[in-house]
């Protein structure tokens, strides 16, 4: 079976000091994946897609930035936090057909101070 | 474009009553539809989804959902709330006729009451 993790589960960093997400899932190959961001009271922001090693789509310019440097795995990265990029950061990945569907991992809770 | 709306940010039933959370989407190609349920501090947990079969589906927990094109809806159900129903749930279609691309509503917070 697919699994997908997620690390940290929990971050606190400074605003202005360098970010790493890290995703990897597990049991298939070659899926697209997905950075997703909740911010506070908010719904689903899609930030990043990938469907293949260093092929990586932008949904919306950001502080964020995202690599695919293996097959199953997928990083999001900043170079210096801002106040607003606190949120819940979701990664998920798309099983192909039959079943077409979008799985989740856990998240990471981020703070920014 | 698609787009999803689902109306009332926030739902309170009792426990034992019915739930019942709405969803509207605007989709210019047949869609596939999903209910996803998130709770505190986790990721996004399929409930179900629509997939041009059956128009009643039914998911995980006792929930189910149904498919009317006229009405362009898909809201979500269950009979008798349970305590541990409290949670976020969200409304997704699909983009291109592929769950690889979805557009989800901004969510709706289930309280249950005891």
């Amino acid at each position: 079976s697919q699994t997908i993790h997620q690390w940290p589960a929990t971050l606190v960093q400074p605003v202005g000091s360098p970010l790493s997400l890290e995703c990897t899932v597990e049991g298939t190959s070659n899926p697209n994946l997905y950075w997703y961001r909740q911010a506070a009271g908010r719904g689903l922001q899609l930030l990043f897609y990938s469907v293949g090693i260093g092929q990586i789509s932008s949904e919306v310019p950001q502080n964020l930035s995202a690599s695919r440097p293996q097959d199953r795995q997928f990083i999001l990265s900043s170079k210096k936090l801002l106040l607003s990029d606190s949120g819940f950061y979701l990664c998920a990945w798309h099983s192909g057909r039959p079943r077409d569907t979008q799985y989740f991992g856990p998240g990471t809770r981020l703070t920014v101070l | 474009a698609q787009s999803v709306t689902q109306l009332g940010s926030h739902v309170s039933v009792s426990e034992g009553a019915l739930v019942l959370l709405r969803c509207n989407y605007s989709s210019s190609v047949p869609p596939y539809l999903f209910w996803y349920v998130q709770y505190p501090n986790q990721g996004l947990q399929l409930l179900l989804k629509y997939t041009s079969a059956a128009t009643l589906v039914k998911g995980i927990n006792g929930f189910e959902a149904e498919f009317k094109k006229s009405e362009t809806s898909f809201h979500l159900t269950k009979p008798s709330a349970h305590m541990s129903d409290a949670a976020e749930y969200f409304c997704a279609v699909t983009r291109s006729g592929s769950a690889r691309q979805l557009t989800f509503g901004s969510g709706t917070q289930l309280t249950v009451l005891p």
